[in-house]
């Protein structure tokens, strides 16, 4: 089956660790993304990258820092520097940029 | 100025009603423009392209006004199945340019009663 996964779903965490979520894809898609999302917000582009060993600041990437070593993966750490970590995040993929997203299943990071 | 615009709602309609739901964005150079539907904790997934000449998936119809700068969503005969958010999408960016990305609305909550 081809598709997005991320892990874990849920994700508990105490203030000043850092947290790396996961993020596959075995679509062969060229780009990846993370966007968080607060409740009843929109989604906020966090970081994307478009190719291996590439990637760009979205809109708000302080406190947030990825890594693209292999086209299916697009690891997400978020530092003890994110001021308000707790959130919904969310992987997407697109067969190249600004094509449709297709996006993973989502991790409740809750940092207490 | 954000990029997207839509009207929250929420928006609640009775099953087999027809509710339509607009969405304006600001850059005239957008190229690309999505509906997705977001069901209540979970991810977004495409419900539909919207493409210049509109097009229809079954119930829905998706429309494109680029004098306007509005798309829209009509659901003909609605669901209770249908009760989620929708969320507008567009880019301003071609497709497969090095600078893509996409930019979503805050979405348009819709809830069907019986």
């Amino acid at each position: 089956d081809g598709g997005i996964t991320q892990s874990p779903k849920y994700l508990f965490r105490k203030e000043g660790q850092n947290v790396t979520l996961s993020c596959e894809q075995n679509l062969n898609h060229d780009a990846m993304y993370w966007y968080r999302q607060d409740p009843g917000q929109g989604l906020r582009l966090i970081y994307y990258s478009q190719i291996v060993n590439d990637f760009q600041k979205g809109d708000i990437a302080e406190g947030y820092s990825v890594s693209r070593e292999k086209k299916e993966s697009f690891p997400l750490t978020v530092t003890s520097a994110q001021k308000n970590p707790t959130a919904f995040y969310l992987c997407a993929s697109s067969p190249q940029p600004t094509y449709e997203q297709y996006f993973g299943p989502g991790t409740r990071l809750t940092v207490t | 100025r954000k990029e997207v615009e839509q009207d929250p709602g929420p928006f609640n309609v009775p099953e087999g009603a027809t509710v339509a739901f607009n969405c304006t964005y600001s850059n005239s150079a957008s190229q690309s423009f999505f509906w997705y539907r977001q069901d209540c904790r979970k991810e977004p997934k495409l419900l539909m392209s919207v493409y210049s000449s509109g097009n229809e998936d079954g119930r829905f119809t998706a429309q494109l006004n680029r004098a306007s700068q509005y798309i829209s969503l009509l659901i003909r005969d609605s669901k209770l199945s249908d009760s989620a958010t929708y969320l507008c999408v567009v880019t301003p960016f071609l497709r497969g340019s090095t600078l893509g990305r996409l930019y979503f609305g805050r979405g348009t909550q819709l809830t069907v009663w019986p």
